[in-house]
């Protein structure tokens, strides 16, 4: 389909292995966000790309997370050192961004990531 | 500092009745408002959305929401619920001219009875 994707869908790790979750924006569109959804709670804000600019990253919990957009298109998030508190929904959206800053977001399924 | 309330965490309401979820924003500015809903085990889903204009504003499967900005209010409203709307709805607020985040409520879990 023309949606956002993300893979995998679900990922259990052990405390302390890395982690890269992948997401493919919807095709053309300039503007990439990650949001972290914990259970029972709503998304909160990771960080932003524009391109293969990273534009915002204040929403990152600590400098085990890390995000990149090397060519403007897929974006993968890596989780470092994974921590049973890291475990939530890890949700991808994109938007048209450019000139059209009030465009709306779509959202990807999102990978629910558990830690042991 | 942006924020969304959404001060009920669930709501009843029997299947053929009018349904209203709540929602109140902060933001600095103008805002653009949202309203998306979440399946199980799906991804958010955009229901609606309010930049300018008219302050009714309808969207996807017969929503449709109220911007009052003097209430900082965007309540979601459907005239006639049916039992497929049970999902979990997220009000969200973003800066008007602001290519950013979105801040998103805590949910409003709406179950529609047959």
């Amino acid at each position: 389909g023309a949606g956002v994707s993300q893979s995998p869908r679900y990922k259990v790790a052990k405390r302390g292995q890395d982690v890269a979750l992948r997401c493919d924006p919807i095709s053309g569109h300039v503007s990439l966000f990650w949001y972290q959804q914990a259970l029972g709670q709503g998304p909160e804000f990771l960080t932003y790309f524009q391109n293969e600019a990273q534009l915002d990253k204040s929403g990152l919990p600590s400098d085990r997370f890390f995000a990149e957009r090397p060519e403007g298109s897929v974006s993968t998030l890596k989780i470092q050192r994974t921590q049973q508190e890291d475990s939530a929904v890890y949700l991808c959206a994109s938007s048209g961004g450019g000139q059209g800053v009030w465009e709306t977001q779509y959202f990807g399924p999102g990978t629910r990531l558990l830690v042991l | 500092a942006q924020s969304v309330a959404q001060p009920e965490d669930q709501v009843n309401v029997a299947e053929g009745n009018p349904l209203t979820v709540k929602c109140t924003y902060s933001v600095s500015g103008n805002p653009y408002l949202f309203w998306y809903v979440q399946y199980p085990n799906r991804g958010l889903q955009f229901l609606l959305k309010y930049i300018t204009g008219d302050n009714l504003v309808k969207g996807s499967y017969g929503f449709e929401a109220e911007f009052n900005k003097s209430q900082t209010s965007f309540h979601l409203k459907k005239p006639s619920a049916l039992v497929s709307d049970s999902a979990l709805y997220f009000c969200a607020v973003r800066r008007m001219n602001r290519d950013d985040k979105i801040i998103f409520g805590k949910g409003t879990r709406l179950h529609i009875l047959p």
